[in-house]
């Protein structure tokens, strides 16, 4: 079956760095996405990883391990905005975004 | 480029009316995505769009759910005979044709079904 996984909730403190992992379980591979979600808000786009390794952007980075089934998303220098859920979606075939798995996202709280 | 606009942004309504929501995607995407989202769970897909075609529509979509894109640039999504069970938010998304794109949501529409 199609599955991903991720942790319901998570705390940081301000300042600190947090990473945020996604195990998935899928019958194709086509790229993972990672978005931001505020409360009562759409998603928005942060990150794409189709290969293995590390992308950085700024202070949002994106890891992901193919042969693992894995990825992690890590914020770096946390700042109270970044109180938010984080959604992990893989694109399971094709390049069409129809085909997107979700996770239910992880609630990320960050305390000052 | 001014995104994703989904209006109106919240909408309540009677069981057993007809709702109807509109999304105007980003001008140069020529894909259009119908989500569904409530509570505690990630988007939930409903159709999509490439260009004026309705090339898939979700097997958990009722015969009260229907979409149009009649000049392929904005849509829209009717509920009717509304049920208490279709409140939830519901997303439009946009992306290009590139392999890589990304889907870019709207704001949403916040529906409210009593």
């Amino acid at each position: 079956g199609q599955n991903i996984d991720q942790p319901t909730e998570m705390t940081a403190t301000e300042g600190a760095i947090v990473q945020i992992n996604c195990t998935y379980q899928t019958s194709g591979f086509n790229g993972l996405f990672w978005y931001q979600q505020h409360a009562g808000e759409a998603p928005t786009f942060l990150s794409y990883n189709v290969l293995d390794g590390l992308e950085e952007k700024g202070r949002f980075s994106s890891f992901l391990s193919r042969s693992k089934g894995y990825s992690y998303l890590l914020l770096k220098e946390l700042q109270m905005k970044d109180s938010a859920s984080y959604l992990c979606a893989v694109r399971d075939r094709g390049g069409n975004n129809r085909k997107l798995i979700w996770g239910l996202g992880t609630s990320l709280a960050v305390n000052p | 480029d001014t995104g994703v606009s989904q209006n109106p942004r919240h909408k309540i309504t009677k069981r057993g009316q007809n709702v109807t929501f509109r999304c105007d995607p980003i001008s140069e995407h020529n894909r259009l995505y119908w989500y569904r989202q409530t509570l505690g769970q990630g988007p939930e897909f409903l159709t999509y769009f490439q260009n004026e075609a309705q090339l898939e529509k979700s097997r958990l979509l009722s015969d009260r759910f229907s979409a149009e894109r009649p000049k392929g640039s904005f849509s829209t999504l009717e509920i009717q005979r509304t049920e208490q069970g279709d409140s939830a938010m519901y997303l439009c998304a946009s992306s290009s044709a590139r392999g890589t794109s990304p889907l870019h949501f709207g704001n949403g529409t916040r529906l409210t079904v009593t």
